[in-house]
């Protein structure tokens, strides 16, 4: 069973730089065809994903936050990690890890997460 | 805003059926997923691809499409389905990943 883990600060400062850790553990993160992605969700708010990196190194990332962010991996460790600079209020958020599994079928491309971190509560705050 | 709506609430008498339902133009050529929240929790894929349960997840939940709509059904609703339910499907935005659904809240009643 794969499971993942958040880890990282809980408080940033304003304007400085958010970094979360993902731990993979039950498989290697370089087996298989998965991107490795970060989701967020504001209190009370939806879930919004912020990107994905596969195990080669090749990244995506939203475009409404893609000159703030960098995913990388390290697979010697089985893990990914997330930076996100210049932060302010609007990036408080819990912070999820999620794995993005897929398959073709006749429709073609059929993308889903199928794991997910627990999640973990980052605050930007002075 | 998302481009994918999905109604802010739907509420279901305990044991009834309930379909909750996400609206977007990419669903005219997307599948969309499907994720249960309840509160604190991570999300979880109850459905993908044209009707795909994983492992673990009871055959009440099913899914549908039809249009520009994508529905989830829960055939039976049991109390422990109260929770959040988000779309998320491949959209026009050149997100890679699509876009997620607002959410909707089902009350069992």
């Amino acid at each position: 069973q794969v499971q993942l883990q958040e880890s990282g600060p809980g408080l940033v400062k304003p304007s400085q730089t958010l970094s979360l850790t993902c731990t993979v553990s039950g498989g290697s993160i370089s087996s298989g065809s998965y991107y490795w992605s970060w989701i967020r969700q504001p209190a009370g708010k939806g879930l919004e994903w912020i990107g994905r990196i596969y195990t080669s190194g090749s990244t995506n990332y939203n475009p409404s936050l893609k000159s703030r962010v960098t995913i990388s991996v390290d697979t010697s460790k089985n893990q990914f990690s997330l930076k996100l600079s210049s932060v302010t209020a609007a990036d408080t958020a819990v912070y999820y890890c999620a794995r993005r599994a897929y398959y073709y079928d006749s429709s073609g491309y059929i993308p889903y997460f199928d794991y997910w971190g627990q999640g973990t509560l980052v605050t930007v705050s002075s | 805003s998302s481009e994918l709506t999905q109604d802010p609430a739907v509420s279901v008498a305990l044991g009834q059926t309930v379909r909750i339902t996400c609206q977007g133009d990419s669903l005219r050529s997307y599948y969309a997923s499907w994720y249960q929240q309840k509160p604190g929790q991570a999300p979880v894929l109850v459905i993908y691809g044209k009707n795909n349960r994983p492992s673990g997840i009871p055959d009440r939940f099913s899914g549908s499409s039809s249009g520009n709509t994508a529905s989830l059904t829960i055939t039976g609703a049991q109390a422990e389905d109260e929770a959040d339910y988000y779309c998320n499907s491949r959209d026009s935005s050149g997100n890679p990943e699509g876009v997620f659904g607002g959410g909707t809240k089902l009350t069992v009643l």
